[in-house]
This record gives structure tokens, C-alpha cells and sequence, in this order.
């Protein structure tokens, strides 16, 4: 099965900061990866899908990158909203693999 | 509007069975392949099993593989999940989520249900 390995597990940010959130597969998937948020208690939620393609209703400064091994979720200007844990998931072939997860906290 | 709907989980011992459901409505559901997606408690998202639109392709995951059947009603437009042998590691809350592209089955989950919980115990 394919590894996905996020970077960092865990930040601590303030609000307005920009944050880089790194995923990478042990072998390439073209751009078959989707980032989905998730808080606690609730569904995830698709932000990003084909590695670069917003989700209708998400907002402009959440952004994705990459293809092949390594891929990157930016989220330009952080938002109390967006404090949140957050996954990448590749489906490039199966068994579809997410990777571990990045805590986002408030600093 | 879309609504996930999942149904069926609860207490269940070691090597015992269960099946979850889960109803969709406010799209053609027969259009859209549909995943089962569990988390256990405190962890991390791990993908379980995808079907097609027509119920004829299905895929799992190896922990899975052999032990979970998923299958769909496209005239009731519910999806399933059969568990059986289940074990301490399957105490879950299993989400049902639709796929983004109708006729393409992809890991991009558009609208998911609130989950239901799973627990594996004696």
C-alpha cells in the first residue's frame, strides 16, 4: 500500500499566519490527492481535491500543490475557523491511504 | 439538499457481526460511487471500502478484506456495510461519504454522513 507521511503532526500558529502543510507518498501518484478538514466531533470536510482544485465553497486561501511524490496544503492567512485537523488522501490506486494528520492550534 | 444518513452501529462482541446502512437523499444516488470511511476513537481517518455507481465494482481495505462485504440498494438508495469477525481493532465511528464526480470512483468525498459509532467489546 502506498505511505502517506504528513508534515508536521502538529503546528501552533496565530491567526493571520501562513501555514504549509506537507504530504508525501512513498511512490508517485500523479495528482491524485484530496486534503479534507476535520474538527472534532464532525465529518471531514474536502478542501482540495486533484491536488490543486478548490472545493466549491471553500475558501480562496486555502490552496494545494504538487504531483508525483510531494504535495503541499497552504492556507495563506489563518483564520479562527480554521483551527482544525487536517488529511491528506491519496487515490491514485487502492487501498486508498490517508496520511496521519496535521494538528493545527492556536498559538 | 444532500443528506448521508448512517444507521446500525452499536455494542457488538468479538467475532460478531453487524451491518450499518446508511440513506442518501437529495441526489441520484445510482449516479455516484460511494466509500465507507472509519476513524477510531482518537486516531487518525482510515479508508474501509468504495463501490460503484452500479454496485458491480467494489474495493477494500486489506484490514478489511474478506471480513467486510459492501453492497448497495440503488432502489432504496441506501449503501451498506456488512462487518463480520470483527475484532477490538474495528471500533470505529464509520462515516459513509459520496463521491465528488458521478461515474468516477475517487477519494474525493464531497458530503458525508455524521457517523456512526462502532465498539468492539466483550
Amino acid at each position: 500500500a502506498i505511505q502517506m507521511t504528513q508534515s508536521p503532526s502538529s503546528l501552533s500558529a496565530f491567526v493571520g499566519d501562513r501555514v504549509t502543510i506537507t504530504c508525501r507518498a512513498s511512490q508517485g501518484i500523479r495528482n491524485d490527492l484530496a486534503w479534507y478538514q476535520q474538527k472534532p466531533g464532525k465529518a471531514p470536510k474536502l478542501l482540495i481535491y486533484a491536488a490543486s482544485s478548490l472545493q466549491s465553497g471553500v475558501p480562496s486561501r486555502f490552496s494545494g500543490i504538487g504531483s508525483g511524490t510531494d504535495f503541499t496544503l497552504t492556507i495563506s492567512s489563518l483564520q479562527p475557523e480554521d483551527f482544525a485537523t487536517y488529511y491528506c488522501l491519496q487515490d491514485y490506486n487502492y487501498p486508498w491511504t490517508f496520511g496521519q494528520g496535521t494538528k493545527v492550534e492556536i498559538k | 439538499e444532500v443528506q448521508l444518513l448512517e444507521s446500525g452501529g452499536g455494542l457488538v462482541q468479538p467475532g460478531g457481526s453487524l451491518r450499518l446502512s446508511c440513506v442518501a437523499s437529495g441526489f441520484t444516488f445510482s449516479s455516484y460511487a460511494m466509500s465507507w470511511v472509519r476513524q477510531a476513537p482518537g486516531k487518525g481517518l482510515e479508508w474501509v471500502s468504495a463501490i460503484g455507481g452500479g454496485g458491480r465494482s467494489t474495493y477494500y481495505a486489506d484490514s478489511v478484506k474478506g471480513r467486510f462485504t459492501i453492497s448497495r440498494d440503488n432502489s432504496k438508495n441506501t449503501l451498506f456495510l456488512q462487518m463480520n469477525s470483527l475484532g477490538a481493532e474495528d471500533t470505529s465511528v464509520y462515516y459513509c461519504a459520496k463521491a465528488l464526480r458521478p461515474s468516477k470512483v475517487a477519494g474525493s468525498f464531497d458530503y458525508w454522513g455524521q457517523g456512526t459509532l462502532v465498539t468492539v467489546s466483550s
